[in-house]
């Protein structure tokens, strides 16, 4: 069984410019996470899908970060523009359901360096 | 609101000894508790999770837990490290209703000494 896939694996960009992360989930996996690891932080939530729909995006700075699942299946993050702070692992996580009990299978990350 | 606490940022022990690495968490009623484990360059791999069924959680790889409600503590432990165990450990907590939302603790790395 093919495991959670992202990519790219790193980006390095310059401030104020526009990136995108894609997150293909484990297949059949209703719930998909976006975190945000910070260098020797532990992984903080930024969005959760069930399906198609953003059903906690509380912790998502929407100035400058948004979010998509269109049709329940893979999900895009972007930021735009980017900021200095913005520099982190972003992980793509999904599980079968929503119950706080479902193991999260997360994908390798994506390294964005914003300088 | 719920938090965790993993206490010691690094943890370094021989081959061979017993790996003990802590966690405590604070929640209103007993949470899940989750801990998984992050090598290098790599997405998290769950290691083990406490629903409310035995207090001893078994894991892989050798690992176990100890859910301690009247320390609100959630220890992982293994009685032999190897050196393949280096890697970043991470405590979760997701509360029972409501949300779900796992919180995760700050990470501890485990330094495996030959």
């Amino acid at each position: 069984e093919a495991g959670v896939v992202q990519s790219p694996r790193y980006k390095i960009i310059e401030k104020k410019q526009p990136v995108a992360f894609w997150c293909n989930p484990i297949s059949g996996h209703n719930t998909l996470y976006w975190y945000r690891q910070n260098l020797g932080q532990g992984p903080e939530l930024l969005i959760r899908y069930e399906n198609e729909e953003a059903v906690d995006d509380s912790q998502l700075p929407k100035d400058r970060f948004s979010a998509e699942r269109l049709k329940g299946v893979d999900s895009t993050l972007k930021i735009q523009p980017a900021e200095l702070g913005d520099s982190a692992v972003y992980l793509c996580a999904s599980s079968l359901g929503l119950a706080g009990f479902d193991e999260q299978f997360f994908g390798p990350g994506t390294r964005l360096t914003v300088l | 609101a719920q938090s965790v606490t993993q206490l010691g940022s690094h943890v370094s022990v021989s081959e061979g000894a017993l790996v003990l690495l802590r966690c405590n968490y604070s929640s209103s009623v007993p949470p899940y508790l989750f801990w998984y484990v992050q090598y290098p360059n790599q997405g998290l791999q769950l290691l083990l999770k406490y629903t409310s069924a035995a207090t001893l959680v078994k894991g892989i790889n050798g690992f176990e837990a100890e859910f301690k409600k009247s320390e609100t503590s959630f220890h992982l432990t293994k009685p032999s490290a190897h050196m393949s165990d280096a890697a970043e450990y991470f405590c979760a907590v997701s509360e029972t209703s409501g949300t779900y939302k796992y919180i995760f603790g700050t990470g501890t790395r485990l330094k495996v000494l030959a």
